[in-house]
């Protein structure tokens, strides 16, 4: 299995839109979870963490759910502008290390 | 303004040849990484460093070299070693080393023929 394992879609969705991605991990031990925005040929961003109570920010909003080893980020009425690679990291408990998902890729279609 | 530079954008060089890609940041974070990306692959570790004059092999430091003796600088060589290092690379900082958010630089792609 995979240390973090994301769907690469592409998920092709109307503007308006709601999408949800997920991510699971293998090390139950992990502790820190991101989200990052990736746009074709341009480094990754940081989009949020995600804590163990969830978080929002405006139309995005992450979820951990460590009985099941997943993360999920949910986009409620996806704009043109939020077309991008959507990477999930996770830490490698116990070390300093992140690891980084393939990403899952986002088209919003007008 | 602060934030992480890279130099350059592209880099093009031919087999045999060394290179040192440029990592430069003002956000005055002790911890610094490097990763390549390859298309459909994730980003993986090079090399990284947790506070001035200390560094550590990430997953793949075969055929890289890091030097850490400023606190704002990371500079990192491929060497004629690497054998295909031809990739995305991308430099990044943190607060500290651990559960910290990372932050990016706009990256380097290296070209090598």
């Amino acid at each position: 299995r995979k240390e973090v394992e994301q769907d690469p879609g592409p998920f092709n969705v109307p503007e308006g839109a709601t999408v949800a991605f997920n991510c699971t991990y293998s090390n139950s031990a992990s502790q820190s979870f991101f989200w990052y925005r990736q746009d074709c040929r341009k480094e990754p961003k940081l989009l949020m963490s995600v804590y163990s109570s969830g978080n929002e920010d405006g139309r995005f909003t992450a979820q951990l759910n460590r009985a099941s080893q997943y993360i999920s980020l949910l986009i409620r009425d996806s704009k043109l502008s939020d077309s991008a690679t959507y990477l999930c990291v996770v830490d490698l408990s116990g070390t300093y290390k992140y690891i980084f998902g393939t990403g899952t890729r986002l088209k919003v279609l007008a | 303004d602060g934030g992480i530079t890279q130099s350059p954008k592209y880099l093009f060089r031919k087999e045999g040849q060394n290179v040192t890609l440029s990592c430069e940041q003002n956000l005055n974070h002790d911890a610094m990484y490097w990763y390549r990306q390859d298309p459909g692959q994730g980003l993986r570790l090079i090399y990284y460093s947790q506070i001035v004059n200390d560094f550590q092999k990430g997953d793949i430091a075969e055929g890289y070299s890091v030097s850490r003796e400023k606190k704002e600088s990371f500079p990192l060589t491929v060497t004629s070693a690497q054998k295909n290092p031809t990739a995305f690379y991308l430099c990044a900082s943190s607060r500290q080393a651990g559960p910290y958010e990372q932050y990016f630089g706009p990256g380097t792609r290296l070209t090598v023929t």
